[in-house]
């Protein structure tokens, strides 16, 4: 029944190691997104794909890069942690209009050393 | 940046009680949304309203958006403890596919 599925649940990285999370989704929705959140914060959008058409968030830090090969997956990389980036990131599914819901999954829950 | 908030930050409410959170934006929007996240977990919609709306209710959930003051607020009835999470408003606006956040109330509902 998962329907947005991120992997791992729990990350823990060294400061400057190089860091990948992942999102697959089984809704074959076109658009998939990568969200920032840090504690008692609302979530931050970094980017979004519309099929494979990448839009950046004007104030998405370089580090941050995505990747979708296909459809149900997307890849959010962060090149360089720094202890600023120990957050929550949450990845989310819609179809692409503009009056639809979007689809969380569980989140991957970043920790820099 | 964010475009809305939300008030109160935190709300506290005994079990049956009934909890009302505020949301207030700047633009002109398609639709406001609510989600719902519980602790350390993502988010999960609730309910959507769109421009041309005043109200809708989905079971113990009512929300109102008016337009003229840029206002939504979410009220749920008859509170349970597994109510408590955070709630967070988003708009849509003009073609844009990107939900902006509100700020976010935390609710906590004692047993």
């Amino acid at each position: 029944d998962a329907m947005v599925i991120q992997n791992p649940r729990y990350q823990v990285t060294q400061f400057g190691k190089p860091v990948t999370l992942s999102c697959s989704q089984t809704l074959n929705h076109n658009v998939m997104y990568w969200y920032q959140q840090k504690s008692s914060q609302a979530p931050k959008l970094l980017f979004h794909y519309y099929d494979k058409d990448f839009n950046n968030e004007a104030d998405t830090p370089d580090n941050f890069q995505s990747r979708r090969p296909n459809t149900s997956f997307c890849f959010l990389d962060i090149r360089s942690p720094g202890l600023g980036d120990a957050a929550m990131y949450l990845c989310a599914t819609s179809r692409g209009g503009s009056s639809d819901e979007q689809f969380f999954g569980p989140g991957t829950r970043l920790t820099v050393l | 940046s964010q475009q809305g908030e939300e008030d109160p930050q935190a709300l506290s409410i005994q079990e049956g009680e009934n909890a009302t959170m505020n949301c207030s934006y700047k633009t002109s929007i398609n639709n406001l949304q609510w989600y719902r996240q519980n602790s350390g977990r993502g988010l999960v919609h609730l309910i959507l309203i769109r421009s041309n709306e005043r109200e809708k209710h989905s079971g113990r959930l009512r929300v109102t958006l008016d337009t003229s003051k840029k206002s939504s607020s979410l009220l749920i009835t008859a509170s349970r403890a597994a109510d408590t999470a955070s709630y967070f408003c988003a708009t849509i606006s003009g073609s844009a596919r990107q939900l902006t956040f509100g700020s976010g109330t935390q609710l906590t509902v004692l047993p």
